[in-house]
């Protein structure tokens, strides 16, 4: 199975600050169409997961453009431009690529 | 509006069995695959099962293989998880969510509010 590994598990950050949530596969995540199926998902307190990013680099309909991914090979990153307030949650990489798909362990981002 | 609504969680003795229930609307059911994803309580997501648009294929996670079904009702636009032999570990919120179709795999873009299972005696 491929495992996700997330660093920082958890994230204090200053409002208006940059956040960055490292994701690292433990093999690649080329399927075999060609695609990478390595999305990001965010939960606030309460709620069920939302997707914010797709194939990497995607950003969902609705999400700020302060969200950005990036990433190839076994190495993607979820940056957050300036952090707000209502980014507060926990925030999970997922790969697709591969059966079983796999999440991360997740990382807790949280105003300092 | 795309809504997935989750039922039939609760409260079982270890060794006990539950179906949930997952009722869809606002996408073409029968177009998806369908997964199921539970989550600990304050622990990380997993996923657990899924199934194919028709039905023919479902695959499930080693730890509860043999244990769990995944299947579904094309007509009643509905998704199952038969959940038998169940153990304290199962413990977790359990999610519906529209997985993907022949273009695109592990969409993963619409989840449901979830449906608690606790495994105690």
């Amino acid at each position: 199975d491929v495992v996700m590994t997330q660093s920082p598990l958890s994230l204090p950050v200053t409002l208006g600050q940059p956040a960055s949530i490292s994701c690292r596969s433990s093999q690649g995540l080329v399927n075999t169409d060609g695609n990478i199926y390595l999305s990001w998902f965010q939960q606030r307190p309460g709620q069920s997961p939302r997707r914010l990013i797709y194939k990497v680099s995607n950003r969902d309909s609705g999400v700020p453009d302060r969200f950005s991914g990036s990433g190839s090979g076994t190495d993607f990153t979820l940056k957050i431009s300036r952090v707000e307030a209502e980014d507060v949650g926990v925030y999970s990489c997922m790969q697709g690529s591969h059966g079983p798909f796999t999440f991360g362990q997740g990382t807790k981002l949280e105003i300092k | 509006e795309v809504q997935l609504v989750e039922s039939g969680g609760g409260l079982v003795q270890p060794g006990g069995s539950l179906r949930l229930s997952c009722v869809v609307s606002g996408f073409t059911f029968s177009s998806y695959w369908m997964s199921w994803v539970r989550q600990a309580p304050g622990k990380g997501l997993e996923w657990v099962g899924q199934i194919k648009e028709d039905g023919s294929e479902q695959h499930c996670v080693d730890s509860v293989k043999g244990r769990f079904t995944v299947s579904r009702d094309n007509a009643k636009s509905s998704l199952y998880l038969q959940m038998n032999n169940l153990r304290v570990e199962d413990t977790a919120l359990y999610y519906c969510v529209r997985d993907g179709d022949v273009n695109f795999r592990a969409m993963f873009d619409y989840w449901g509010q979830g449906t608690l299972v606790t495994v105690s005696s």
